[in-house]
Order: C-alpha cells, then sequence, then structure tokens
C-alpha cells in the first residue's frame, strides 16, 4: 500500500537555525498538510497545501514557516529560525481529496532544538 | 473554538472484551468526524470517516456512530485483541476542507 514519507527521522538543531522538514506524499494525492504534536499534547493543524499554494493555515503557522512542493514529489516544511517551542513532532499528510477522503499521515520527523 | 475531548484518557481492558471510546465535540457545525490509531513512535492511521450526514460507519471489528446534534462520537471496538493496544484519537473537519482539530486521545491497552 502506497505510503506518505518523511525525512529525517529525528532532526536535532541548535535555536535560531533553520530547517527544513521533507515529505514524499503518496503519488496521485493533490492536497497536502502539515501538523505537530508537542510532547504530550494534542496533534495541531498548521498548513494545508492544494494547487501550488497554501489553502488554510493556523495561528501557529507565523511568518517563521513556510511550505514548499518544489518538484512532483516533495513536500516541504520549512522554519526560518528555530526556537525551542518549535521541538515537537511534525506530521505530514496526504489525501486525494477533502471532506470525504482520509488523511494518510507518515511517521513524523521528531525535531528537537537545542 | 472547537474543543474536541476524549474520555478516558487510558483503558485497560482484557483480552476479548468489547470496549467504547468516547469523543465529544463543542461545535456541532462539522463536516465529517475521523478516527485513528497511533502506535508509539509512528503517525497516524485513519481507521473510520463518518460523513457529518451519517451516522455510523463500520470496519470489522470497528463500528464508529456520530451524534452531530450533541456533539459526541464513539467508537466501539468488538472482541478485543493485544495488537488493538495504541492510542486512539478523534479528529473534526469544521471546514471542509480537511483540516482536523484532534482531540486528546485515549490510550488502550488490551492485556493478553
Amino acid at each position: 500500500e502506497p505510503e506518505v514519507t518523511q525525512t529525517p527521522s529525528h532532526q536535532v538543531t541548535q535555536m535560531g537555525q533553520e530547517v527544513i522538514l521533507r515529505c514524499v506524499p503518496i503519488s496521485n494525492h493533490l492536497y497536502f498538510y502539515w501538523y505537530r504534536q508537542i510532547l504530550g499534547q494534542k496533534v495541531e493543524f498548521l498548513v494545508s497545501f492544494y494547487n501550488n499554494e497554501i489553502s488554510e493555515k493556523s495561528e501557529i503557522f507565523d511568518d517563521q514557516f513556510s511550505v514548499e512542493r518544489p518538484d512532483g514529489s516533495n513536500f516541504t516544511l520549512k522554519i526560518r529560525s528555530t526556537k525551542l517551542e518549535d521541538s515537537a513532532m511534525y506530521f505530514c499528510a496526504s489525501s486525494d481529496r477533502t471532506v470525504y477522503q482520509p488523511q494518510h499521515f507518515g511517521d513524523g520527523t521528531r525535531l528537537s532544538i537545542l | 473554538k472547537q474543543e474536541v475531548t476524549q474520555i478516558p484518557a487510558a483503558l485497560s481492558v482484557p483480552e476479548g472484551e468489547n470496549l467504547v471510546l468516547n469523543c465529544s465535540f463543542t461545535d456541532s457545525a462539522i463536516y465529517n468526524l475521523q478516527w485513528f490509531r497511533q502506535d508509539p513512535g509512528k503517525g497516524l492511521t485513519s481507521l473510520l470517516l463518518i460523513q457529518s450526514s451519517q451516522r455510523e460507519q463500520t470496519s470489522g471489528r470497528l463500528n464508529a456512530s456520530l451524534d452531530k446534534s450533541s456533539g459526541r462520537s464513539t467508537l466501539y471496538i468488538a472482541a478485543s485483541q493485544p495488537g488493538d493496544s495504541a492510542t486512539y484519537l478523534c479528529a473534526v473537519d469544521q471546514t471542509g476542507a480537511n483540516n482536523l482539530f484532534f482531540g486528546t486521545g485515549t490510550r488502550l491497552t488490551v492485556i493478553p
């Protein structure tokens, strides 16, 4: 069964550094999402992406965050200047349609900011 | 703002028992509700999706119900097995764009 793959599985970065988290969604999917889960807390929506532009973003997704689909297969989340509170598990997800289709999630990237 | 709550936070049952997990949400204007399973160190696996016009969905030993007007959903697991041990999350789609609000989860342990 096709899956969403995320790399790296664990990223350790110094505070203030830029980090790029990478995702390869399922190949025929059109809608892409990023979520994060701070340890012990709920999974939180960050951003959705369709047709090469952001569809919706949450309050968390401020100017420090950006997303890109640089080619036909990758979907990236960039954090420009990381803060300690950005430490979390980041999940990428994709679906082939909205509303009636479930999202398929990757296994996540654990981001640790030192 | 939508709030999604799951009770209980943790549940331990002996193998073979039937069980019910609860999810409640404060704003009943939803497009769909989804149940996910999360294994330690892994991503989320979609189990069932109930559209707002539906009352329930079934997949194998799993049955999810939705009462939109009262803001509640239940996930029923029949004849539980040790392999069912995981954290179960419910999530609601508020806007139809599939941007999900998640609950806090119920950590289920099925004892052999």
